[in-house]
């Protein structure tokens, strides 16, 4: 398997622009996670869904934040309008529920707004 | 609210040294613990996973311990190698929900 898949790798984006992130999980995950993480907060858990529909959304940090997972391929978190507090590196992460909570994470995209 | 702490925040050893890092966290009522290695660059990958009800984990030179009362895990390395050097996070499922909680990481560095 080619493991949790993210893109792009690195985004460098203007304030105010939409930015859009992209997670393809594994293939028969059903828990999909969405990280953020920075120097100041650490890892922070935004939102997570299980069979594509969201469950937890409580760390989502506000209305321009949105996310969504139309099937069990594929997830999108989207910024809009994006502020410079908002770089960071945003990770995805899977899992199956027979994993015994064993997170798979991908390599992360590394966005800058500036 | 459950807050994870870890110390040092970062450590420095010539190779072949044993050595532990330490995680503390406030709220006992956990589901289990686990520890990530994290390289630069890199998203995390999973080392070690405790149950509530598990006092140790061993996986090769890595043996982790959890004492839920106190709130405390340990993550002991073994003949450190400098292939070791990474960012070691830990972190605590609660009782309900997916939702892990992690601590902010030792920063280990193994001078060959």
């Amino acid at each position: 398997d080619a493991g949790v898949i993210q893109s792009p790798r690195h985004e460098v984006t203007e304030m105010g622009q939409e930015v859009t992130l992209r997670c393809k999980p594994i293939s028969g995950h059903d828990y999909l996670f969405w990280y953020r993480q920075t120097m100041m907060r650490g890892l922070e858990l935004l939102i997570y869904f299980n069979n594509n529909v969201p469950i937890d959304d409580s760390g989502m940090p506000e209305d321009r934040f949105s996310a969504k997972m139309p099937n069990a391929s594929f997830s999108t978190l989207k910024i809009q309008p994006s502020e410079p507090r908002d770089s960071a590196v945003y990770f995805c992460a899977s899992t199956t529920s027979r994993a015994a909570d064993t997170q798979y994470f991908g390599p992360g995209t590394r966005l800058t707004v500036l | 609210k459950q807050e994870v702490t870890q110390i040092p925040a970062a450590l420095s050893v010539p190779e072949g040294e044993n050595l532990v890092l330490n995680c503390s966290f406030t709220d006992s009522a956990i589901y289990n613990l686990q520890w990530f290695r994290q390289d630069p660059g890199k998203g995390l990958t999973s080392l070690l996973l405790i149950q509530s009800s598990q006092r140790e984990q061993t996986s090769g030179r890595l043996n982790a311990s959890l004492d839920k009362s106190s709130g405390r895990s340990t993550l002991y390395i073994a003949a450190s190698q400098p292939g070791d050097s990474a960012t070691y996070l830990c972190a605590v499922r609660r009782n309900y929900g997916q939702n892990f909680v992690f601590g902010p990481g030792t920063r280990l560095s193994v001078l060959p």
